[in-house]
């Protein structure tokens, strides 16, 4: 499809384990997002991307995130050690727009439920 | 710091009944205002933008907002709730910096 495609749909890892999570964004989208969303509340952002430059990451809670977009495509982001407080629905979204374009819709994909046991 | 605050975390009506969610915002500037609805186990879908056009914006599925500056508010509504309509409904901004932030949400739910 032409969508934000997000893999794996569910996670499982026990705590401790490291997880990787996968972002394909709309083919040409310049901006890629990821945002954190825990149960009952909004989207919490986490980190930008415009192409494969890492503009903004000041919303990654703590080191144990990390989060690559090498080739301006795909992006992953990576959970070291996971804790209970990482369970959540990680979002990505992508933007056609380039930085500085504020009013240029994000396209968001399904997700990827984490959950850490 | 920008920031949006939605009043109420759950919302019923009835079908056919007015649907009215209240967003209020906080900015030093005119925002770039959107909703988006996030149906269960989906991501979220954008329903309408606002960026300084029209106050007035009509979107998807039947729905509008209206940017009132003088009340910081950018309200969404419908006429006429539809059992389709249920889902989560987040009022966001995005002002410079490139960084959109989302309120908490609001829970619709639609009786029959």
């Amino acid at each position: 499809g032409a969508g934000v495609s997000q893999s794996p749909r569910y996670k499982v890892a026990k705590r401790g384990q490291d997880v990787a999570l996968r972002c394909d964004p709309i083919s040409g989208h310049v901006s890629l997002f990821w945002y954190q969303q825990a149960l009952g509340q909004g989207p919490e952002f986490l980190t930008y991307f415009q192409n494969e430059a890492q503009l903004d990451k000041s919303g990654l809670p703590s080191d144990r995130f990390f989060a690559e977009r090498p080739e301006g495509s795909v992006s992953t982001l990576k959970i070291q050690r996971t804790q209970q407080e990482d369970s959540a629905v990680y979002l990505c979204a992508s933007s056609l727009a380039v930085h500085r374009v504020y009013n240029s819709p994000l396209h968001f994909g399904n997700g990827t439920r984490l959950t850490v046991t | 710091a920008q920031s949006v605050t939605q009043l109420g975390s759950h919302v019923s009506v009835s079908e056919g009944a007015l649907v009215l969610l209240r967003c209020n915002y906080s900015s030093s500037v005119p925002p770039y205002l959107f909703w988006y609805v996030q149906y269960p186990n989906q991501g979220l879908q954008l329903l309408l933008k606002y960026t300084s056009a029209a106050t007035l914006v009509k979107g998807i599925n039947g729905f509008e907002a209206e940017f009132k500056k003088s009340e910081t508010s950018f309200h969404l509504t419908k006429p006429s709730a539809h059992m389709s309509d249920a889902a989560e409904y987040f009022c966001a901004v995005r002002p410079a910096g490139n960084k959109l932030t989302f309120g908490g949400g609001t829970r619709v739910l639609v009786k029959p």
